[in-house]
């Protein structure tokens, strides 16, 4: 069981826009930024976003962060059949003293 | 560019040991935090251990602590981690990946780096 929660998979059409949700507690997302990751298929995964909201430079702008209390979303726009992938949220957790993820969420483009 | 290749990776008995190792170029190693994450075959990012620039400060998951050994050498511009008294359940590709910052566990931290990971397999 993962400390953060995400559904496990989420579908939706090239060109649509799709959010993944991800909640956690006061000790981890209530209290610190959040971080999201992608996974394509049989690679390392890649940073997407950061201090909840932030890109890294080469990050297109259909891709979005934002967070609210202990829950945190990320957004995707204009899908593209290349953003099939798994997307993780992850946070540090003052309370385990350690990093901590979601169980992943897996993104099919119809 | 950043460049992470793990290394060490393998076939071990449970109960033995393994030393994995992290070769880290394109950035100033000993200004940053290092970590190590693994991933279960068809499962989830799990957090392993992390070290911040100097070595002056490390932590571990409950499911390694007192097993895992997670150190540095700067001048190699390298990241080590000894597993010891391994398990089937350590079975995982294992991930090094650089820390924003200098330090870790901030309420800010993050990675922004990961290499391609290590192939580690526990069985008899």
């Amino acid at each position: 069981q993962s400390v953060l929660t995400q559904p496990p998979s989420v579908s939706a059409a090239p060109g649509q826009k799709v959010t993944f949700s991800c909640s956690g507690s006061s000790s981890n997302i209530g209290n610190n930024y959040v971080s999201w990751y992608q996974q394509l298929p049989g690679t390392a995964p890649k940073l997407l976003i950061y201090d909840n909201n932030k890109r890294p430079s080469g990050i297109p702008d259909r891709f979005s962060g934002s967070k609210s209390g202990t829950s945190a979303t990320l957004g995707i726009s204009g899908l593209q059949t290349g953003d099939e992938a798994a997307y993780y949220c992850g946070t540090w957790d003052s309370g385990l003293s350690a990093a901590v993820f979601g169980g992943g969420t897996k993104l099919t483009v119809l | 560019e950043v460049q992470l290749v793990e290394s060490g990776g393998g076939l071990v008995q449970p109960g033995r040991s393994l030393r994995l190792s992290c070769a880290a170029s394109g950035f100033t190693f000993d200004d940053y935090a290092m970590h190590w994450v693994r991933q279960a075959p068809g499962k989830g990012l799990e957090w392993v251990s992390g070290i911040d620039w100097n070595s002056g400060s490390t932590d571990y998951a409950d499911s390694v602590k007192g097993r895992f050994t997670i150190s540095r050498n700067n001048a190699k511009n390298s990241l080590y981690l000894q597993m010891n008294s391994l398990r089937a359940e350590d079975t995982a590709l294992y991930y090094c990946a650089k820390d924003a910052y200098l330090r870790f566990g901030d309420y800010y931290d993050y990675f922004d780096y990961w290499g391609q990971g290590t192939l580690v397999t526990v069985s008899s």
